[in-house]
């Protein structure tokens, strides 16, 4: 039983340009979350997708956005990199409805994204 | 904004003591409290979600406790092993919001 994929694992990228990162779910699950954590600080909430919606979303500019797949697979797209956006880039995922926080995130190893 | 505080940033455990740290909530709106732990170069991993107040989780060595009327949540190891150092992460979930994580405490257990 896969778990949480992610890819890349690391990205190196120049300001301004843009970036896409992927996620495939737990077998199982049909909601994805993704979650960007800076040196020191917890991880924080981007945006979250179920039934291909983006149905939560974070204090994130629009350069972030995203997409979820017929197969419940995920994309973050970022636009306009700034030297700011350097993160680790955490895709979670989860069964059931949208704020339905009784069951666990089930993690990846995530994205490692230099922007220089 | 939410405002979800873990305490200490770090802390250095011998082996074998036990530990104890905590996560700050807001007492209002609570639907659920995370416990995850995190071990460098893996993906975070849950420990527990807890829902009711004055519920106790345990798995192993490791408990944790909730108070959602004060806003608080301990995490305890009892007789701290090498191989427990990892951050460990709470996150809170409010009606109708996002998870929102705290900042992790940084446990290291020194043989």
């Amino acid at each position: 039983d896969a778990g949480v994929t992610q890819s890349p694992t690391h990205l190196i990228k120049t300001r301004g340009q843009q970036v896409t990162l992927r996620c495939s779910p737990k077998s199982g699950h049909d909601t994805v979350s993704w979650y960007q954590q800076a040196l020191g600080q917890g991880p924080q909430f981007i945006f979250q997708y179920y039934e291909e919606e983006e149905r939560q979303r974070g204090n994130f500019p629009d350069r972030f956005s995203g997409h979820q797949f017929p197969n419940y697979s995920s994309e973050l797209n970022v636009n306009a990199l700034l030297l700011g956006d350097s993160a680790l880039y955490l895709c979670a995922s989860s069964a059931g409805r949208v704020n339905s926080y009784n069951s666990p995130l089930h993690f990846g190893n995530g994205t490692r994204l230099t922007v220089t | 904004i939410l405002n979800v505080e873990q305490s200490p940033q770090s802390l250095h455990v011998q082996e074998g003591d036990s530990t104890n740290f905590t996560c700050s909530f807001p007492s209002s709106n609570f639907y659920a409290l995370h416990w995850y732990r995190w071990e460098t170069a893996k993906s975070p991993e849950a420990l527990f979600v807890m829902t009711l107040n004055g519920d106790e989780k345990k798995k192993g060595r490791i408990s944790a406790t909730l108070n959602t009327k004060e806003g608080y949540s301990y995490l305890y190891i009892k007789g701290s092993q090498p191989e427990d150092s990892a951050t460990y992460l709470c996150a809170f979930g409010a009606a109708g919001n996002k998870l929102t994580f705290g900042g992790g405490t940084r446990v290291l257990v020194k043989p």
